[in-house]
This record gives C-alpha cells, structure tokens and sequence, in this order.
C-alpha cells in the first residue's frame, strides 16, 4: 500500500489561478514536507509541518501557502499561479528522530504546469 | 552556490556493464549521506544510508562508499539492468533527525540500453 499519496497527479493551470496540491500520508510520522524539482537543480524544500496545524518556512516559500489540516493531510495552495511555478512537486513524510536517520518517504509527485 | 555536486549528469550503459556513480559536497556538518532512486514519474526511494567518517555499504547490486574527509561518496551499480534506468539522487543530511535539513543533488540519469 503507498503510504504517502499525492492528489492531483497531472494538473494545468493559467496564470492567475489558484491551485490546490494534496497530500495524505499513512505512516504515522509527526513530519510531512513539499519540495519542488526542476530540471538542473536538486529538491528545493518549500513548506514543511511537524504536526497538525503547525507549519515552518522552507527555502522557496514565495508565492506558495501550506496548510496541515491532521497528522495525515498537507495541503500546498498557489492562490495566484505563475509560469515560474511550473513544476514537479513532491510530498514526503518522516519521523522526527528514528534508527534511520529520520529517512523521509516520498509520495509519486505532481506536475504542474502554469500558462 | 550548490552544496552537492553530482557526476556525470547523464551516463548510457549497456544491460550488464557496471557503472559508476559520484557524488562531492560542501555541506557542513556531514551527518549522513544518502542515494536515492528515482524512477520517471515516480518518487524517491531510498537505496542505502552512509553514515560513518568512511562508510561502506552494500545493498544487493548496489554498493556505495562515503569519505567525509573528501566529501565524497560513490554509487557503484553492478551488472546493470533495464531497470536500473532512473535518476539517482545524492542527499546530505546535516543532522540525524527531522531538525536538519537535507540538501539534494541535481541527480544523475542512468540509461541502461539492451
């Protein structure tokens, strides 16, 4: 069973519009992060929560909002979408400590695409 | 500037043929580093953590080496497979827990061809 879950898979967009990104995880872990991936450059931490209704600043945290709902649910909002947000965007969870060094487990992505 | 620096960034096989993987950093504190693979589409996986000042670890085809002196880490894949094509990220973690951040490599797309 996939323990971290990403909904939509595919999703187009114009610019302007607001987006809602989803993401439910199964495992239990107190962590849940998103990350954006582009061509040439590593996963860039956008949003990241350590429990329901708690959220912290990533990286890149322009022009997104994030919102953790339950220990279950992370929500990545663009409520403005621009061109510059098109992207692969990742959900992962973890556990704070743990014997393997806090390993973060990754749901399949979603592709956004802004026009 | 980029903290984890991945080499080469596209490598073609062919099924059988081993190959090798290389991975320098600059991140500091080096608590562990760790290869992931990414198939097309899909998420992360984990393939193995290093973790000592020089680690070694094997996985089945998988064997990985870390030297945190060098900041340097290789990935060697063994008898590769068609399956075996993907991209493989390097990730250096500054802290052992969820209150250290992770710095990802750009990643290296392996193509095995028949």
């Amino acid at each position: 069973e996939a323990a971290v879950t990403q909904s939509p898979r595919n999703k187009v967009t114009v610019t302007g519009g607001n987006v809602t990104l989803s993401c439910r995880q199964t495992n239990s872990h107190n962590y849940m992060y998103w990350y954006r991936q582009d061509t040439g450059h590593g996963l860039r931490l956008i949003h990241y929560s350590y429990g329901a209704g708690n959220l912290q600043i990533g990286d890149v945290p322009d022009g997104y909002k994030a919102t953790r709902t339950t220990q279950e649910d992370f929500f990545l909002l663009l409520e403005l979408a621009s061109p510059s947000q098109t992207s692969l965007y990742f959900c992962a969870s973890s556990d704070a400590w743990g014997e393997n060094y806090a390993e973060q487990f990754f749901g399949p992505g979603t592709r956004l695409t802004v026009l | 500037k980029t903290q984890v620096e991945q080499s080469p960034q596209s490598l073609v096989v062919r099924q059988g043929e081993n190959c090798v993987l290389q991975c320098n950093y600059s991140v500091t504190p080096d608590n562990h580093l760790r290869w992931f693979k990414q198939d097309t589409g899909k998420g992360l996986v984990s393939l193995t953590v290093l973790v000592d000042q020089k680690d070694k670890t094997s996985n089945g085809r998988y064997s990985a080496t870390l030297d945190k002196d060098a900041k340097h880490s290789t990935l060697h894949i063994t008898a590769t497979l068609l399956d075996d094509t993907a991209t493989y990220i390097c990730v250096v973690g500054d802290r052992g827990s969820a209150l250290g951040r992770l710095h990802f490599g750009a990643g290296t797309q392996l193509i095995v061809i028949p």
